[in-house]
C-alpha cells in the first residue's frame, strides 16, 4: 500500500533535549513538507523540499531543522531552541508542482 | 494576520440535511483552493479543490463554489451523513503568482457534527 508513514505516533521532549520525527513515503513524490498543528489552529508551514538535497524554510521554521537525503524520507528534528515544542506534526508529500498534499497520520509531541 | 479565515469553529446539522461550511480570503493573489476535511489523531485527507476559473466543482455529495469578487468560498455536502462528522480546513495557494509548490495557508478549521 502506498502512503505516508510518521513514527513515533506520541513522543515526549525532555527540556533542552533534541528529538527527531520520522517521514518516510512510497508514493515516489518529488516534494515533501512538514506543518505543525496546534489546538484551535490551521496547519502552518515548518520546511518543505522540493527535491532531494534541497529544502526551504517555511513559515515557522525556527527551532526545527530538515534534511533531504533520499527521496522517500524526510526527519524532522526539533531542537532545544523551539521552546514550545508541543504540537500536532504534519508530514506530507505531493508530486512536484501539485498542491494536491497527501498527509501522514502524525506525531503528539509533548514536553515533559 | 490571517489570509484564510473559516469564522464557524463548529456546525451541527441533522443528518440528510445540508451542510455549509464558508471560508473567506484576503490575498487576491490566491487562484487555487482546496478542502481537507480530518478526523481526529489522523493527517487530513484531500476532499475537493477548485481553481479560479471556475466558480463551482462538484464531486458526488460534495460542492465547492467560489465568488472570486467576495473573496469567499463555501464547501456544500448534502446528504450529510454522520461519518461526515470531522474537521473540514480550507486551504489555498497564489500558484500562478510565483506561490511555493504546496505553500498552502490554511484555516483554522471548522468542527462539522452530523447527529443520527
Amino acid at each position: 500500500d502506498g502512503g505516508i508513514t510518521q513514527s513515533p505516533k506520541y513522543l515526549f521532549r525532555k527540556e533542552g533535549q533534541n528529538v527527531t520525527l520520522s517521514c518516510e513515503q512510497n508514493l515516489n513524490h518529488d516534494a515533501m513538507y512538514w506543518y505543525r498543528q496546534d489546538p484551535g489552529q490551521g496547519l502552518r508551514l515548518i520546511y518543505y523540499s522540493q527535491i532531494v538535497n534541497d529544502f526551504q524554510k517555511g513559515d515557522i521554521a525556527e527551532g526545527y531543522s530538515v534534511s533531504r537525503e533520499k527521496k522517500e524520507s524526510f526527519p524532522l528534528t526539533v531542537t532545544s531552541a523551539q521552546k514550545n515544542p508541543t504540537a500536532f506534526y504534519l508530514c506530507a508529500s505531493s508530486p512536484r508542482g501539485g498542491e494536491k498534499l497527501f498527509f501522514g497520520s502524525g506525531t503528539q509531541l509533548s514536553v515533559l | 494576520d490571517q489570509q484564510v479565515k473559516q469564522n464557524s469553529p463548529s456546525l451541527s446539522v441533522q443528518e440528510g440535511r445540508i451542510s455549509i461550511l464558508n471560508c473567506d480570503y484576503t490575498n487576491s493573489m490566491f487562484d487555487y483552493f482546496l478542502w481537507y476535511k480530518k478526523y481526529p489523531a489522523e493527517g487530513p485527507t484531500f476532499l475537493i479543490s477548485i481553481s479560479s476559473i471556475k466558480d463551482k466543482n462538484e464531486d458526488g455529495r460534495f460542492t465547492v463554489f467560489l465568488n472570486k469578487s467576495a473573496k469567499h468560498l463555501s464547501l456544500h455536502i448534502v446528504p450529510s451523513q454522520p461519518g461526515d462528522s470531522a474537521v473540514y480546513f480550507c486551504a489555498a495557494s497564489a500558484r500562478n503568482y510565483g506561490g511555493s509548490q504546496g505553500n498552502l495557508i490554511f484555516g483554522k478549521g471548522t468542527k462539522l457534527s452530523v447527529k443520527p
